[in-house]
């Protein structure tokens, strides 16, 4: 399968805990992206690497959260002290490395469902 | 800055008759944009893109958008409604940067 991998699909932890989710982008896609969306909305935004440099970041990427993505090639999520608002659905999504990736669109994976309960 | 306003939250048509989902984007530049259809526990799947070529795009699965810049609109449409359809489905602009700007979504109702 050539698609973008996300795991775990669910992950529920208790408020407080640490929790990290796994992304493997399509392999010759060199940019990879890290988007939220909670129920009724759509995505939002939370960052951006190229290879394996982090080239952006969100307002919404609070302290409590931190992305890699070490060797250019899969990507981990890490949320510590997690709080009931963080559940949501964490979607990775990989793109062609072309100039503009608005030429091209994003390849998004299924997601990692979080429940902080 | 860049943003899409989805008209309506829930659109229901009758299987067999045309679908239209209503999309509005704000850009400085000259926008990118795209349809998102994303079914229950899937992915979100690209239906099309326009890239400011042709105003008429055609996707996947018959549906097709039309790109109004007098009118800053997106539309999204299809002649006729499959069961397999009902989905929920997101407008999303991008200008010449990284990120994609969606829409809250439009959930699509098929009814047999």
């Amino acid at each position: 399968d050539t698609g973008v991998s996300q795991n775990p699909r669910h992950k529920i932890t208790k408020r407080g805990q640490n929790v990290t989710f796994r992304c493997d982008p399509i392999s010759e896609h060199n940019r990879l992206y890290w988007y939220r969306q909670t129920l009724g909305q759509g995505p939002e935004f939370l960052t951006y690497f190229q290879n394996e440099a982090q080239l952006e970041k969100s307002r919404l990427l609070s302290d409590r959260f931190s992305a890699e993505r070490p060797k250019g090639s899969f990507s981990t999520l890490e949320i510590q002290r997690t709080e009931q608002g963080d559940s949501a659905m964490y979607l990775c999504a990989s793109s062609h490395p072309g100039t503009f990736v608005a030429n091209y669109g994003y390849t998004f994976g299924s997601g990692t469902r979080l429940t902080v309960v | 800055a860049q943003s899409v306003t989805q008209l309506d939250s829930h659109v229901s048509v009758s299987e067999g008759t045309p679908v239209l989902l209503r999309c509005n984007y704000s850009s400085s530049y000259s926008p990118s944009l795209f349809w998102y259809v994303q079914h229950p526990n899937k992915g979100l799947q690209l239906l099309l893109k326009y890239t400011s070529a042709a105003t008429l795009v055609k996707g996947i699965n018959g549906f097709e958008a039309e790109f109004k810049k007098s009118e800053t609109s997106f539309h999204l449409t299809k002649p006729s409604a499959h069961m397999s359809d009902a989905a929920e489905y997101f407008c999303v602009v991008s200008d010449l940067g990284n990120q994609f700007y969606f829409g809250t979504g439009t959930s699509l109702t098929v009814i047999p």
